[in-house]
Formats: structure tokens, sequence, C-alpha cells
């Protein structure tokens, strides 16, 4: 089945550093990539979608300055959350679409904890 | 507007019981996909059931059915025979149309415990 691996699984940063995470599809091609925040308890919210070889769309209040988002290949898409605070600790997990008619596939997660 | 509702923040069932999962969409696309993702502590996301708006017949897969309603706008995820290994988060997610093409939403989830 489809498989999508998500680096790292978690990570603690220093704040006002910047931390990136990559979201990998290993076995087919991702034409769209999506990434969620999510606070404990509550739901993925999405942030943005990125279509490879385009800008990424953000959703309404997130800043585009603060989470960097590129999806320069197939297979690959990159978050950064630049300079981080501690608010921006939270659970972060990618998902990938190999097309419009197909299912959606998660990575594991990423948990961001800044101190 | 588009938007997922469940209502239930936690249900509480014993082992080998059903138990019914509450989710009622908004859209007003006349296609959409409705999902049921299983989200067990360690964070995955496990992909349960998808109903699309046009099928027929309910979604069944293993355990797990979807009871779908369309003119209520419901989507509710029934489990059979529960087991301890059910207890998890769960959330229905809907596929909607966005300015970058489609993407999922999601409801606020419900927490399922299962005890012996």
């Amino acid at each position: 089945g489809a498989v999508v691996s998500q680096h790292p699984s978690w990570v603690i940063c220093k704040s006002g550093t910047s931390v990136k995470i990559e979201c990998r599809s290993l076995d087919f091609q991702a034409t769209t990539m999506f990434w969620y925040r999510q606070f404990p308890k509550q739901s993925l919210m999405l942030m943005a979608t990125s279509n490879e070889g385009s800008k990424a769309t953000y959703e309404q209040g997130v800043e585009k300055d603060k989470f960097l988002i590129n999806h320069a290949s197939l297979t690959l898409s990159t978050l950064t959350v630049t300079s981080a605070h501690p608010e921006d600790s939270s659970f972060y997990i990618c998902s990938a679409a190999a097309g419009v008619s197909y299912g959606y596939t998660f990575g594991s997660g990423t948990r961001l904890t800044v101190v | 507007a588009q938007k997922i509702t469940q209502t239930q923040p936690g249900m509480f069932v014993q082992e080998k019981e059903a138990v019914t999962l509450d989710c009622t969409y908004d859209t007003s696309d006349p296609s959409y996909g409705l999902f049921w993702y299983k989200q067990p502590s360690s964070g995955e996301m496990i992909f349960l059931i998808y109903q699309g708006s046009y099928d027929q017949q309910n979604a069944t897969e293993g355990r797990y059915s979807l009871n779908f309603q369309k003119a209520r706008k419901s989507a509710n995820l029934v489990i059979s025979a529960s087991q301890l290994g059910d207890s998890a988060m769960y959330f229905c997610a809907m596929r909607v149309i966005n300015q970058a093409g489609t993407a999922l939403i999601f409801g606020k989830g419900t927490t399922l415990s299962v005890s012996s």
C-alpha cells in the first residue's frame, strides 16, 4: 500500500531557531501534499496544500512566512517552522494524495517542542 | 460552508459490543467523499473506511461499516464486536474543494474507550 514517511518523529528546539520537517511518499508519486497541525486531544487543522512545482496554498490565518512549505518533487515536501516560539509547539502531520480520485495517506507525524 | 461535526467527545463500550460514532456534514457540492480515520495514542492516522456521495450502498470494511444517510447528511461509523485495541480517537473527514484542488477537513473527533 501507499506509504508516507515523515521525519523527524519528534524534535525539541530552542526558541528563535528554525526546524525542518520532511514528508516523503515512498512508493507513489504525490501530486498533492497537505500539512496539518494538531493540538492535544483536538482536531487536525489544515495548514496548507501544496502541489508539486507550485507555491503552497495556505489556509486563512496561517502565517506563510513562519511556515515555509516546499514541494520540489513528486515524492518530497518539507515544512520549515521559522523562528520557532513555544506557541508553535504542536503535532504536525503531513498527508499525500496521488490524485483527486485516490485516497489520502498520512505520515506518522512530528511532535515539535519549542523551549 | 463546508463542515464536519462530531458531537460525541467520548464514547465508552464494552468488549464485543457494537458502537456507533456519529458524524454529520455540511456541503453544497454534489460530489464529495467521506472518510473515517483512527488515531491511536501514537499519533498515526489509520484509514478505516470511505463513502462516496454517489455510492448507492453503505461502505463496509471488516468490522467497520458506514451508515450513510444522504438526506440527513450523516455518515456514522459502526464498529461491531469492539476490541480493546479499538480504544483510540476517531475522526470523520470530508474531501472538499479548495483553492489548491481538494483537501480533507476533519471533525473534532471522538475518543472511544473499550473496556473488558
